[in-house]
């Protein structure tokens, strides 16, 4: 069965621009979470999509958003990029249900200079 | 204060060595708890997972919970070199679909 696949791996942007994360969750997920992992505040929770809805929102920005596909698949925008931004992004997926195990994909690293 | 609370290390043993990794957390409502391994470079993989208090062991790992002193251990029995990673503990609460992570501790162990 494959893993979380994320793309791109690696992503160097500049101060202002946006970007667009792909996540592509296990065959039969359909959970969709997105974490942002720093250095100083760790794995930190952006929001969890199921079904295609956005059910559950961290305490990010309005300059994070995200969508997900009617095949679970998901990304995650960052617009107005900064340099605080800099970080592994990761996604993780699970069936769905509260006591369901996530999974997580090898993540994107991303580099706002 | 943190709703959990773990402590960064790092943490260095020699191989064999029993690894005791413990996490505090504040919310009385957590109710799943999870035990992730994260080496450089990669998303963390999942490791443990319990559901209220009590043990759960697989293989070399044994995970505990105590829910009355809100407390969580990872125990790595026989530990070798390829343990060194960083592991990170999780918990949910049954109301939500946000998981909490604790900041992860740096586990080293030398051959």
């Amino acid at each position: 069965k494959a893993g979380v696949t994320q793309t791109p791996r690696y992503l160097i942007k500049t101060r202002g621009q946006q970007v667009t994360l792909s996540c592509s969750p296990i065959s039969g997920h359909r959970s969709v979470s997105w974490y942002q992992q720093t250095p100083g505040q760790g794995l930190q929770f952006l929001f969890e999509y199921f079904s295609e809805t956005q059910r559950n929102k961290g305490n990010f920005p309005g300059r994070f958003s995200g969508r997900q596909f009617s095949n679970s698949r998901s990304e995650m925008n960052v617009s107005t990029l900064e340099l605080g931004d800099s970080a592994l992004y990761l996604c993780a997926s699970s069936l769905g249900t509260v006591n369901n195990e996530q999974f997580f994909g090898p993540g994107t690293r991303l580099t706002v200079l | 204060q943190k709703e959990v609370e773990q402590d960064p290390g790092p943490l260095s043993v020699p191989e064999g060595a029993i690894v005791s990794l413990n996490c505090t957390y504040s919310n009385s409502a957590f109710q799943y708890f999870m035990w992730y391994r994260q080496y450089s470079r990669k998303g963390p993989e999942l490791l443990m997972y319990t559901y209220s208090s009590g043990n759960k062991e697989d293989g070399r790992f044994t995970a505990q919970v105590d829910k009355s002193s809100k407390y969580i251990s990872l125990f790595i029995r026989d530990s070798q070199p390829s343990d060194s990673a960083t592991y990170l503990c999780a918990m949910r609460n049954t109301g939500g679909f946000k998981t909490i992570f604790g900041a992860g501790t740096r586990l080293f162990v030398k051959a």
